[in-house]
C-alpha cells in the first residue's frame, strides 16, 4: 500500500508569513496533484505536477515536486487569512495493469489569522 | 455549469436501514468515484468505475455497494449501514482515468450518521 505523509498536520499563521507543506512517500508517483478543501466543501484541484524536479507557480502558492517523483511540498509566500483552508496532496499511480490509482495524504489544515 | 451533485447533503439514520447516496455529473465524465473522508484518516476511495456497467473496489469496499447504469449517474448504496460508515463521503468525477492531465472534480460531500 502506497502512503502518502503530510506535515505539518496542523499549521497556524499570522497573516503576511511565508509557510511550507511537505508531501512525502517511500513511491514513486506517476504525478502529484495538490487539492485545497475549504469547510462544507469537496477538494479544489489547485495544481498537478507531473515531472520530477518540475515547479509550478499560482500568484503566492509555489509547488514542487520531487526529483525521483516520491515527495512534493507548497510553499506559501506571504499567506492571507483566504488561504485557510485543508491542502491534500494526492499520488498518482499506476495500479494492476493500465489502472491509474489516487492516493491522498492525510491533510495539512491551515490557519491564517488576521 | 459544470458540476457534481450529490443527494442528500445531510442524513442521519438508523444501524440497518437500507440507504442510497446519488451523485451525478453533467461533464459526460467517464471515470468516477467515491470517497469518505474521516479525522486522522484523510480521504479514501471505496469505489470507483471507469465506464458504464464497469466498476471495482477501492481500498475500503466492505459495506458498500455501487452501480453504473448510466454514464452521469454514480449511486453510492448502503445495504445495512453501521455506526462505523458514519463519515463524510464524497463523489468525484473525471473524464478519464486519474492521469497526469486529468482533473478530478469533487462535489460537496454528503455527511451521513448512523446511529
Amino acid at each position: 500500500t502506497q502512503l502518502l505523509e503530510q506535515s505539518p498536520q496542523f499549521l497556524s499563521i499570522q497573516e503576511g508569513e511565508n509557510l511550507t507543506v511537505y508531501c512525502n512517500s517511500s513511491s514513486v508517483f506517476s504525478s502529484l496533484q495538490w487539492y485545497r478543501q475549504e469547510p462544507g466543501e469537496g477538494p479544489v484541484l489547485l495544481v498537478t505536477v507531473v515531472t520530477g524536479g518540475e515547479v509550478k507557480k499560482l500568484k503566492r502558492l509555489t509547488f514542487q515536486f520531487g526529483d525521483a517523483r516520491k515527495d512534493s511540498s507548497l510553499h506559501i509566500t506571504a499567506a492571507q487569512p483566504g488561504d485557510t483552508g485543508l491542502y491534500l496532496c494526492a499520488g498518482v499511480s499506476l495500479s494492476g495493469g493500465s489502472n491509474y490509482k489516487l492516493t491522498f495524504g492525510k491533510g495539512t489544515l491551515l490557519t491564517v489569522n488576521p | 455549469e459544470a458540476q457534481v451533485t450529490q443527494n442528500p447533503r445531510y442524513l442521519i439514520t438508523v444501524t440497518g436501514k437500507k440507504l442510497t447516496v446519488t451523485c451525478s455529473q453533467n461533464m459526460n465524465h467517464e471515470y468516477m468515484s467515491w470517497y469518505r473522508q474521516d479525522p486522522g484518516l484523510g480521504l479514501r476511495q471505496i469505489y470507483y468505475s471507469m465506464n458504464v456497467e464497469v466498476t471495482d473496489k477501492g481500498d475500503v469496499p466492505e459495506g458498500y455497494k455501487v452501480s453504473r447504469k448510466e454514464k452521469r449517474n454514480f449511486p453510492l448504496i448502503l445495504e445495512s449501514p453501521s455506526p462505523n460508515q458514519t463519515s463524510l463521503y464524497f463523489c468525484a468525477s473525471s473524464l478519464g482515468l486519474p492521469r497526469s492531465t486529468d482533473t478530478q472534480y469533487f462535489g460537496p460531500g454528503t455527511r451521513l450518521t448512523v446511529l
